[in-house]
C-alpha cells in the first residue's frame, strides 16, 4: 500500500544527541512528506522531498530518500527537549489516472528527548 | 494570517446521535481533507473536498459525509455514532496547484468522545 511505516515505534535520547527515524513504503510516489505532532495538537509539516531528490535539508533536519529501496530517513541533529513529539512520514501519490493526491500516514515514531 | 481553525475543540455524544464538525481552511487554500486519528494511531484519511465536491474518499462508511462551502470552509457529519467513532478528527487544508500532493496545514482537531 502507499502507507508509510515508521521505525522505530519509539525512540528515547538525551538532549544534544541525534535522532534518526526511518520510513518504508510499497508503491511509487510523487513525493514523501514528514510531519510532527505534539501531544493533543494537529500535525505540522516539516519537509517534503520529491521522488527525483535524494537528500534535503531544513535547519536541523536532514531527509534522505531512496526510491529503489522505497525508504526514507529523517535525521534531527542536536536534539532539544522541544523536539519531543510523534513523527510521521507520508508517501504521496496520485490517485490512478488523476492529478489528485492524498497522504497516508503510518503509526509514527514517538521521540522523547530528555533534558 | 490565520491557520486552519476547527470547532468545537471537544465534544461528547452518545451512541446513535449525529455530529457536525466544522473547519475553516488556511487563507488562500482551496482544498480541505478530513482525517480520523484514534489514540496511539496515525491519522486515517476520510475524504477530501475541492470546488465543493468530494474528490477522494478513504475506507469509511457512508455514515461519514461532508460538505464544502463556496468560501472553502467545510463540515464533517457523522450519523448513528458508534463507540468506535471516538477519536481526534483533524482537518487539513492545501492549495491545488501545478503539483499534486502539496503540504497540508492541519488544525488542532476536534476531540470527539462517544459514551
Amino acid at each position: 500500500s502507499q502507507q508509510g511505516e515508521e521505525d522505530p515505534q519509539a525512540l528515547s535520547i538525551q538532549e544534544g544527541e541525534n535522532a534518526t527515524m526511518n520510513c518504508s513504503y510499497k508503491t511509487s510516489i510523487n513525493n514523501l512528506q514528514w510531519y510532527r505532532q505534539n501531544s493533543g495538537r494537529g500535525l505540522v509539516h516539516l519537509i517534503l522531498i520529491r521522488s527525483n531528490e535524494r537528500e534535503k535539508h531544513s535547519g536541523r533536519l536532514r531527509v534522505t530518500l531512496d526510491t529503489s529501496k522505497k525508504s526514507s530517513s529523517l535525521l534531527i541533529t542536536a536534539s532539544r527537549a522541544a523536539d519531543t513529539a510523534s513523527y510521521f512520514c507520508a508517501p504521496a501519490a496520485n490517485a490512478g489516472g488523476t492529478s489528485y493526491g492524498k497522504l497516508t500516514f503510518g503509526q509514527g515514531t514517538i521521540l522523547t528527548v530528555h533534558p | 494570517d490565520a491557520g486552519v481553525t476547527q470547532s468545537p475543540t471537544h465534544l461528547i455524544k452518545t451512541r446513535g446521535q449525529q455530529v457536525t464538525l466544522r473547519c475553516s481552511p488556511k487563507s488562500g487554500h482551496d482544498t480541505v481533507s478530513w482525517y480520523q486519528q484514534a489514540l496511539g494511531q496515525g491519522p486515517q484519511f476520510i475524504f477530501q473536498y475541492y470546488e465543493e465536491e468530494e474528490r477522494q474518499r478513504g475506507n469509511f462508511p457512508d455514515r461519514f459525509s461532508g460538505h464544502q462551502f463556496p468560501n472553502y470552509s467545510s463540515e464533517l457529519n457523522v450519523n448513528a455514532l458508534l463507540l468506535g467513532d471516538s477519536a481526534l478528527y483533524l482537518c487539513a487544508s492545501s492549495l491545488l496547484g501545478e503539483y499534486s500532493n502539496q503540504p497540508q496545514h492541519f488544525g488542532d482537531g476536534t476531540r470527539l468522545s462517544i459514551l
